[in-house]
Order: structure tokens, then sequence, then C-alpha cells
């Protein structure tokens, strides 16, 4: 079993709707937790970052994490095609590097 | 401020041969991390340095190394190189320890005939 899981999709959506990822982990040592962006062919892009359970908001982003049950989500309003891409999540036990990633999820947002 | 970047941007290799990559991390961070992304295990950690020392290290073969300079900036060397190893490479930075969060560069292709 891995440590982080994510379904890798694809998750199709209608332009303007809400767009809702998660993950969930087994190793209750996680403490920092990510959520990334990734275009075809480029690298991963930091769109969130929390430490705490709870929700945490940054315009069209909130990130929600539930210690508890081990699990954390992404959603995205009013989405846009320009936000068709993998979303990938990730989370670490401690404050240096190493960090555990999901296997992502393909987010297709369709005009 | 300039991002992560990397170089090359994509290579190609045959098996048996070495590869070394390089990463310059965004100015004032000390600490650089290594990732391999294959379609079919997704991202995963190599290593990472601070302060010119390697504090973590991932589940892979001795044929990978890495090691970081006084200025920050990084390079991973694969030697022997496998069919296998084909992958994009990134490299992340970190400040230190004052914040947390990593910024990645655009990644490195390797493609090993």
């Amino acid at each position: 079993q891995k440590e982080v899981e994510q379904d890798p999709g694809p998750l199709s959506v209608p332009e303007g709707a809400i767009v809702s990822l998660n993950c969930t982990y087994s190793n209750s040592a996680f403490q920092y937790f990510m959520w990334y962006r990734q275009y075809s062919r480029k690298g991963p892009e930091l769109l969130m970052y929390t430490y705490s359970s709870g929700n945490k908001e940054d315009g069209r982003f909130t990130a929600q994490v539930d210690k508890s049950s081990k699990y954390i989500s992404l959603f995205i309003r009013d989405s846009q095609p320009s936000d068709s891409a993998t979303y990938l999540c990730a989370m670490k036990t401690d404050s240096w590097g190493k960090l555990q990633f999901g296997a992502g999820t393909q987010v297709v947002v369709t005009p | 401020k300039a991002g992560v970047t990397q170089t090359p941007r994509y290579l190609i290799k045959t098996r048996g041969q070495q590869v070394t990559l390089s990463c310059s991390p965004i100015s004032g961070h000390r600490s650089v991390s290594w990732y391999q992304q294959t379609p079919g295990q997704g991202l995963q950690f190599l290593f990472e340095y601070f302060s010119e020392t390697q504090r973590n290290k991932g589940n892979f073969p001795g044929r990978f190394s890495g090691r970081q300079f006084s200025n920050s900036r990084s390079e991973m060397n694969v030697s022997t190189l496998e069919l296998g190893d084909s992958a994009l490479y990134l490299c992340a930075s970190q400040p230190g320890l004052v914040t947390d969060t990593q910024y990645f560069g655009p990644g490195t292709r390797l493609t090993v005939l």
C-alpha cells in the first residue's frame, strides 16, 4: 500500500464548475501538506501549503486538511480551461525536504 | 527573483553511459532536493542537500549520487545508465528551515536509448 493515495483521474468538468480533489495518507507523522499543479512538460508549481487541520483559502483555491481522518482536499472554484493540468498532493514529516507525492489527478476543464 | 534553473533541459544518452545534471536554486535558498518523475512511479524523492551535506536519501541504487557546492548549486550524477532511468529529473529548492515550501525547476528530461 502506498503512503499517499490519489485517484489519477482523468476528472472532466465543465467551465465554471467546482473541481474537487483529494488524497488519503497512511503515515500519521506527516505534518506538512502541499498541492502542486503541473502542466505537461513543466515542473510542478506550488499552489497551496498548510500544516494544520482546517481550511486555507487563496483566491479560487481552498485546501482542507483533516488529520484525524488522514485526508486532504483541494477545491477549485469557478474553474477555467487554463486550470486543465495534473494536480499533485504532497506531504512531509518535518521541515526538511523529502516530499511524498500522490500519483497526481489529471483535470480537464471543458469550455 | 529568478526561479530554479536546471541544465540541460533535454538529454539523450545510451545504456552504460553516465550523466551529470545541474540545478541552480532560487537565490538565498540553501536546500536543494532532487526527484525522479516517471509515468509508472510518479514523483520519487532521490536526495536532499543542505549546506553541502546530504540530509536525506531516497530508495535509489548507488548509481545515483549528488553533491552541493558552497554557492548552493547542486549536481546529480547517474552512472551506468539503464533504460529505466529515462525520466524527468526535477530539482526543488527551499529557503532552509525558516519556511518549508519547495519550489521546483522545469526539469531535465533524460532519455536513455
